[in-house]
């Protein structure tokens, strides 16, 4: 069963900095390019990076490039996603989620996400 | 960036009825187009990838239609499950993907 667990959310005060983890289990994670989704409170879904397979290729948002970093360990089964110089508009539920497969972008399974806040 | 535009908003229905949600596209993204459940509290789930593909585990009254700008996600006998919030997403023209704003799908 594909399973996929965030952590590290939590209530920051704005330009602070939080690092949340993503770990895997139950497939090939090595084997799929990943994701980080994030929906503000009472909002849509908004994509916020992707990663590939070995890491080479990584994308951002333009709301988030510059301050967050995406990253994977493989040998870990882990995404990563470090977000500095936080700002209110980060606040949201934070969403891993595995590429159905290659680059085709469409997000088979997801975490149940982790929830930052930023707020002085 | 590509935009798209979902409707209608929020759609009333009854369980038996049948539902059909629109996605609209500011241009072509193909077939590039995924649509998602969500219900209140848990994760998008993916019911259907490149318009018209059914995803692992998703029951038959769920099709996917259309292609360019113009997409439709159809249930065609609504269950009391199925009333949630949707979601369209498209993978054309990226970065960045983006998604709708969303459908509401309410008992009515």
């Amino acid at each position: 069963e594909v399973q996929l667990l965030e952590s590290g959310g939590g209530l920051v005060q704005p330009g602070a900095s939080l690092r949340l983890s993503c770990a895997a289990s139950g497939f090939t994670f090595s084997s799929y390019a990943m994701t980080w989704v994030r929906q503000a409170p009472g909002k849509g879904l908004e994509w916020v990076s992707a990663i590939s397979t070995g890491g080479d290729d990584i994308y951002y948002a333009d709301s988030v490039k510059g301050r967050f970093t995406i990253s994977r360990d493989n040998s870990k089964n882990t995404l990563y996603l470090q977000m500095n110089t936080l700002r209110g508009e980060d606040t949201a539920v934070y969403f891993c989620a595995k590429v159905l497969r290659g680059w085709d972008m469409a997000f088979d399974y997801w975490g149940q996400g982790a929830l930052v806040t930023v707020s002085s | 960036e590509i935009v798209l535009t979902q409707s209608p908003a929020t759609l009333s229905l009854s369980p038996g009825e049948r539902a059909t949600l629109s996605c609209r596209a500011s241009q072509s993204v193909s077939s590039y187009l995924a649509w998602y459940q969500q219900k209140p509290g848990q994760a998008p789930r993916l019911l259907i990838y490149d318009a018209s593909n059914r995803a692992t585990g998703i029951p038959a009254r769920f099709s996917g239609s259309g292609s360019g700008t113009d997409f439709t996600l159809t249930i065609s006998s609504l269950e009391p499950e199925d009333f949630a919030v949707y979601y369209c997403q498209q993978r054309s023209s990226w970065p960045p993907i983006t998604f709708g704003q969303g459908t509401r799908l309410e008992i009515k």
